[in-house]
């Protein structure tokens, strides 16, 4: 148990639907990444915040976004869904989002868009 | 563009003998690089990781080598366990500023251990 949690573990919607995706990091972390992982592919970093601020952008669509909430715990939002947005999603924190540490990974939401 | 390659999908070693995986990297200004092991339907786990300054990490069964050089490294797992067939990620992250430590990740390699 990496203390990362992560809801719901699955989601099954329609095209253009939006869905809330939910992370709780580890107690202490401050820092909080999303990575999206669709099918034989390796994990695709899309944003990372800490302490409530983005810090980061990786390959995140503009109908997807996300925030960070003062008990630190994430959200990833993903509006006007399409199918090809079906894929693993995880959550992932450390605790300073400084160089050189561990990133702790959640057990992943699988979204199924259909 | 595929910055972290693992060249091998796929890896079956016999139980007790050592399994070696492997990783290339194309990105210099890399500074940390990890090892996850992710089984199906779970998140990766952290397994081991090394920092540029060194070449060589341990714990326990499992050794981390880098070579800067060739920008190279490898996962040795002695002795192989049945427990340890699952889908090994190699990544690796640049700190191009204070905060941005996006993980890079390879696209794995299935290791199965034959009991």
């Amino acid at each position: 148990d990496s203390g990362v949690t992560q809801t719901p573990k699955h989601l099954i919607t329609a095209t253009g639907q939006r869905v809330t995706l939910r992370c709780s990091p580890r107690s202490g972390d401050l820092s909080v990444y999303w990575y999206q992982q669709s099918l034989d592919q390796g994990l695709q970093f899309l944003i990372q915040y800490y302490n409530g601020e983005e810090r980061a952008k990786g390959n995140i669509l503009e109908r997807f976004s996300a925030q960070q909430f003062p008990d630190l715990h994430s959200e990833l939002n993903l509006s006007s869904l399409e199918l090809g947005d079906s894929a693993l999603y995880f959550c992932a924190s450390s605790n300073l989002g400084a160089g050189q540490e561990t990133q702790y990974f959640g057990p992943g939401t699988r979204l199924l868009v259909l | 563009d595929q910055q972290v390659k693992q060249n091998s999908p796929s890896l079956s070693v016999q139980e007790g003998r050592i399994s070696i995986l492997n990783c290339d990297y194309t990105n210099s200004m890399f500074d940390y690089f990890l090892w996850y092991k992710k089984y199906p339907a779970e998140g990766p786990t952290f397994l081991i990781s090394i920092s540029s300054i060194k070449d060589k990490n341990e714990d326990g069964r499992f050794t981390v080598f880098l070579n800067k050089s060739a920008k190279h490294l490898s996962l040795h797992i002695v002795p192989s366990q049945p427990g340890d067939s699952a889908v090994y990620f190699c990544a690796a992250s640049a700190v191009l500023n204070f905060g941005n430590e996006k993980l890079t990740f390879g696209t794995g390699t299935r290791l199965t251990i034959i009991p």
